[in-house]
């Protein structure tokens, strides 16, 4: 099956920095999303992206399908963007997770 | 906004038991799936289903089935419950097709003892 890979696993932030989350995937997938897991477990949707670049707020996630991989942006960073970012691939309706990049956003 | 419930947040049940972790969505949707998520390992595939009373096997089905009876509700049992089993389990559901996002809920986090 399809391999997800995410890097880096984990990145500790000073509130205002940015960042960049990377994901890449070992075959062509019919869409590619990204999650964010809060503190309590729950996943929240943020992008699903098979390709190109889409913006939501101070978010941003770009997929270049041909090469295989997705990045995902966060800008001006804040403590409550802290959790596990998941990226997934779907290949034959079934999404796959990569085992994700751990994020803590400090004051 | 879609609604995936599960019934239980915390459960703890003893080695030998059958146990039914039960998921409910409120829009219709034609997919749900079950995921188990592990430290080191994310999440993978249990179960999935496309519709009522269809199933498909995901990655790692050994020691769990599925039910769909009703288009929104998606029930994962394990047959004899066992401590590797101790685990979050989450479930989510989507729109037929390739172009939408999954909606999960909030988890059940399970301990086998």
């Amino acid at each position: 099956g399809i391999q997800v890979e995410q890097s880096p696993p984990d990145l500790i932030l000073q509130e205002g920095a940015n960042s960049t989350l990377r994901c890449n995937f070992s075959d062509s997938v019919n869409n590619l999303q990204w999650f964010h897991q809060n503190p309590w477990g729950q996943l929240i949707n943020l992008f699903y992206i098979p390709s190109g670049t889409k913006q939501n707020g101070r978010l941003s996630a770009t997929t270049v399908a041909t090469e295989r991989y997705s990045l995902l942006y966060i800008s001006s960073s804040q403590t409550t963007d802290s959790g596990v970012y998941f990226c997934a691939a779907t290949v034959g309706g079934k999404l796959t997770f990569g085992t994700g990049t751990r994020l803590q956003v400090t004051l | 906004d879609v609604k995936v419930t599960q019934s239980s947040r915390y459960l703890v049940k003893r080695t030998g038991e059958k146990v039914f972790l039960e998921c409910v969505q409120d829009m219709d949707h034609e997919n749900m799936f079950w995921y188990r998520q592990d430290p080191g390992l994310g999440l993978r595939l249990i179960y999935f289903s496309y519709d009522v009373k269809m199933k498909e096997k995901g990655d790692i089905p050994e020691g769990y089935s599925v039910s769909r009876e009703k288009k929104e509700r998606f029930s994962l049992i394990l047959e004899s419950a066992s401590t590797n089993q101790t685990s979050m389990y989450l479930c989510a559901s989507s729109l037929q097709g390739w172009d939408y996002g999954y909606t999960f809920g909030s988890g059940t986090r399970l301990t086998v003892v």
